[in-house]
């Protein structure tokens, strides 16, 4: 069974603080992990993309990968009111040509 | 610009009818796919194409159909054997996936309501 957990949430955060993000998944060869934003009522958007181990930082995101722990993260600085969306982890396993997604993450950011 | 468009934005349709959603890209990919998502709940795989004239069944493909006569074109039909069509339905395409996929980029979608 090919799984990719996330907490549901709502994780919520003042504006200004770094909000965290975590998904674990099931299966210790996967090798492409994406991160999408999805604001209510719309289609998600690519935010980020890793590959290996360690952090990829994209502007107030960053990307933390450890494959041993089969964990990625998401860190979003300084927190705008504009980040409250749900943000799905997408995992690719190997052989399988296609991504499995988590259920998201429902991030609120209070003024 | 280039990106994916799907149409129409919102469908309604009685129960027992056949209805297409259409989705095309100018993105110059050559794998797309189609996912479902309910309220609450992840995107689920319907069916996806990585190559003109093939595609093969996601996770839920039972009640759907879909053809890829275009590289550019990848339109889903749900039959009326769909037991819950009632959902959004997103499409995305991406570089051809030989091992691993690439990023795939999502359409606006379409909010299908059957009653």
């Amino acid at each position: 069974q090919k799984e990719v957990e996330q907490n549901s949430g709502p994780l919520s955060v003042p504006e200004g603080a770094i909000a965290s993000l975590n998904c674990t998944y099931s299966d210790r060869g996967s090798q492409s992990f994406f991160w999408y934003r999805q604001y209510s009522g719309k289609s998600p958007e690519l935010i980020m993309s890793i590959y290996s181990n360690g952090d990829k930082e994209d502007g107030r995101f960053t990307a933390q990968l450890n494959k041993a722990s089969q964990y990625v993260s998401l860190l979003i600085r300084d927190s705008q009111p504009s980040d409250s969306a749900t943000y799905l982890c997408a995992v690719s396993f190997v052989g399988f040509q296609k991504l499995v997604f988590g259920t998201g993450t429902r991030l609120l950011v209070s003024p | 610009d280039g990106g994916i468009t799907q149409s129409p934005k919102y469908l309604f349709r009685k129960e027992g009818q056949n209805v297409t959603l259409s989705c095309e890209q100018n993105l110059n990919h050559d794998a797309m796919y189609w996912y479902r998502q309910d309220p609450g709940q992840g995107l689920r795989l319907i069916y996806y194409s990585q190559i003109v004239n093939d595609f093969q069944k996601g996770d839920i493909a039972e009640g759907y159909s879909v053809s890829r006569e275009k590289k550019e074109s990848f339109p889903l039909t749900v039959t009326s054997a769909q037991k819950n069509p009632t959902a959004f339905y997103l499409c995305a395409s991406s570089k051809a996936a030989i091992l691993d996929p690439y990023e795939q980029y999502f359409g606006p979608g379409t909010r299908l309501t059957v009653t």
